[in-house]
């Protein structure tokens, strides 16, 4: 059985400063990780993907995360936040090579960017 | 470049009243997906379906029907709407298996009073 939890509900960090969410999983196989925002009324995009290639994956909008096989972690950072990453995010897990029926999500995060 | 339209995009309904929501996609892909969305509780699998003609039970389906009677379209329809089917849905689609990226719709949130 796989399952994900998102360490935070909330987190909240200045425009600028580093942005750390947190993510760990449990898998029964080599999973495959990924996180998704939302945007306030909007759908989920797919921010970045692991799928046992490199251990660090780099995504859009200067978003990376690293797999850490001994941690069961997937956490996701930035170096600089900006207004516009204030929205919620995502860590899923797959840990079979099958379609999207077997994503697991975790509850999210609800990032908040102050000035 | 529409991607995956969900519609209506809002709805309130009373107790016992039926509807459906549509989910339309133009990226030619064979997996479609509805998801619920409630607070603290992630998103979660209702049905699924891996191609024209096919359809499965998710985590969750109870309350619910599918159709997907064309390769673009994929129908959710709640036959006796209860006030616990409160939540925003969310329409999915993806084009293979094995990388599990999920293309979204902007989601529906629909209301049961």
């Amino acid at each position: 059985a796989q399952s994900v939890t998102q360490l935070d509900s909330h987190v909240s960090v200045s425009e600028g400063t580093p942005v750390l969410l947190r993510c760990n999983y449990s898998s029964s196989y080599s999973p495959s990780l990924f996180w998704y925002v939302q945007h306030p009324n909007k759908g989920l995009q797919l921010l970045l993907k692991y799928t046992s290639a490199a251990t660090l994956v780099k995504g859009i909008n200067g978003f990376e995360a690293e797999f850490k096989k001994s941690e069961t972690s997937f956490h996701l950072t930035k170096p600089s936040a900006h207004m516009s990453d204030a929205a919620e995010y995502f860590c899923v897990v797959s840990d079979h090579a099958g379609g999207g029926n077997k994503l697991t999500f975790g509850t999210g995060t609800q990032l908040k960017v102050e000035l | 470049n529409a991607g995956v339209t969900q519609t209506p995009k809002f709805r309130v309904l009373k107790t016992g009243q039926s509807m459906t929501l549509l989910c339309a996609q133009d990226m030619n892909h064979e997996y479609m997906y509805w998801y619920r969305q409630d607070p603290g509780m992630g998103l979660r699998l209702i049905h699924y379906s891996v191609g024209e003609g096919t359809t499965a039970k998710g985590e969750v389906p109870d309350g619910y029907n599918v159709s997907r009677l064309k390769k673009q379209n994929f129908l959710l329809g709640l036959e006796s709407a209860a006030p616990s089917q409160t939540s925003v849905y969310f329409c999915a689609s993806s084009f293979e298996t094995g990388a599990n990226v999920l293309t979204f719709g902007a989601g529906s949130r629909l209301t049961v009073l």
